[in-house]
C-alpha cells in the first residue's frame, strides 16, 4: 500500500481556517467510510480527532471537522487556535485488514 | 483514564531480535482489537500489525510479514511485538495502539507513549 498523499504544509492567522487533503484510490480513501485524522505535537502521542470520515470522539472540539468526496477526504480547522500548531495525519482502512496513513501535514497558526 | 505503557524497545545489531510488550489498564482489554503502529526518526505514521479482540486473527503490513509476530494476554492486559531479523529500517518509535471498537475495520483511538527501538550495528 502506498501512503496517502498530503500537502507538506498548511498555515493560518488565529480564527481563520485551513483545510488539509489527504488523496487516495479507490482502493483505500473511496472505498470505504473509514477514514480517521490524527493531531500530533512534537515530541507527542498522536491523538484520534475524526474517525469514519467525519466523527467527532468525545472532547475533540466541532471546531475540528471531516469529510470526504471521492477518493480525497479533508479536515477542516475552524477558528484556528495557537494549540491547533501541530503535524496531522489521515488515516484510512484499506481493505484485508490492511491501513495506511497519509504523509503528514505540518500546520502552523501564524 | 486508559493507559498503554509499552517497554522493551533498545539498541540491537542488524539480523537481531527484541519483544515489545504493552501494558493496557482503564479500558476492558478483551472487548478491542490492537494495533501496533511505528514512527521513524523525524518520519510519518506506519501501521504495522493488528490482532482481533480474542487474539485469534492476527495481521500485518508487507514491511514486517515473516518477521514480526504479534499476541496478546488478555489474562494480563498485555499486547506484544515479536520482532525478528531485524533491519536498519526497523529503527522507529513503536506505539502500541487500541483500536476503537471490537473490528477489525476499527481506527485507532488511544495510543501509549511509544518504545524506541535502534537497530545498528
Amino acid at each position: 500500500q502506498s501512503a496517502l498523499t498530503q500537502p507538506p504544509s498548511a498555515s493560518g492567522s488565529p480564527g481563520q481556517s485551513v483545510t488539509i487533503s489527504c488523496t487516495g484510490t479507490s482502493s483505500d480513501v473511496g472505498g470505504y467510510e473509514y477514514v480517521s485524522w490524527y493531531q500530533q505535537h512534537a515530541g507527542k502521542a498522536p491523538k484520534l480527532m475524526i474517525y469514519e470520515v467525519t466523527k467527532r470522539p468525545s472532547g475533540v472540539p466541532d471546531r475540528f471537522s471531516g469529510s470526504k468526496s471521492g477518493n480525497t477526504a479533508s479536515l477542516t480547522v475552524s477558528g484556528l487556535q495557537a494549540e491547533d500548531e501541530a503535524d496531522y495525519y489521515c488515516s484510512s482502512y484499506a481493505g484485508s485488514n490492511d491501513y495506511v496513513f497519509g504523509t503528514g501535514t505540518k500546520v502552523t497558526v501564524l | 483514564e486508559v493507559q498503554l505503557v509499552a517497554s522493551g524497545g533498545a539498541v540491537v545489531q542488524p539480523g537481531g531480535s527484541l519483544r515489545l510488550s504493552c501494558a493496557a489498564s482503564g479500558f476492558t482489554f478483551n472487548d478491542y482489537v490492537m494495533h501496533w503502529v511505528r514512527q521513524a526518526p523525524g518520519e510519518g505514521l506506519e501501521w504495522i500489525s493488528l490482532i482481533s479482540w480474542g487474539g485469534g486473527s492476527t495481521y500485518y503490513a508487507d514491511s514486517v510479514k515473516g518477521r514480526f509476530t504479534i499476541s496478546r494476554d488478555n489474562n494480563k492486559n498485555s499486547l506484544y511485538l515479536q520482532m525478528n531479523s531485524l533491519r536498519a529500517e526497523d529503527t522507529a518509535l513503536y506505539y502500541c495502539v487500541k483500536g476503537r471498537t471490537s473490528s477489525t475495520t476499527s481506527c485507532f483511538d488511544y495510543w501509549g507513549q511509544g518504545t524506541l527501538v535502534t537497530v545498528s550495528s
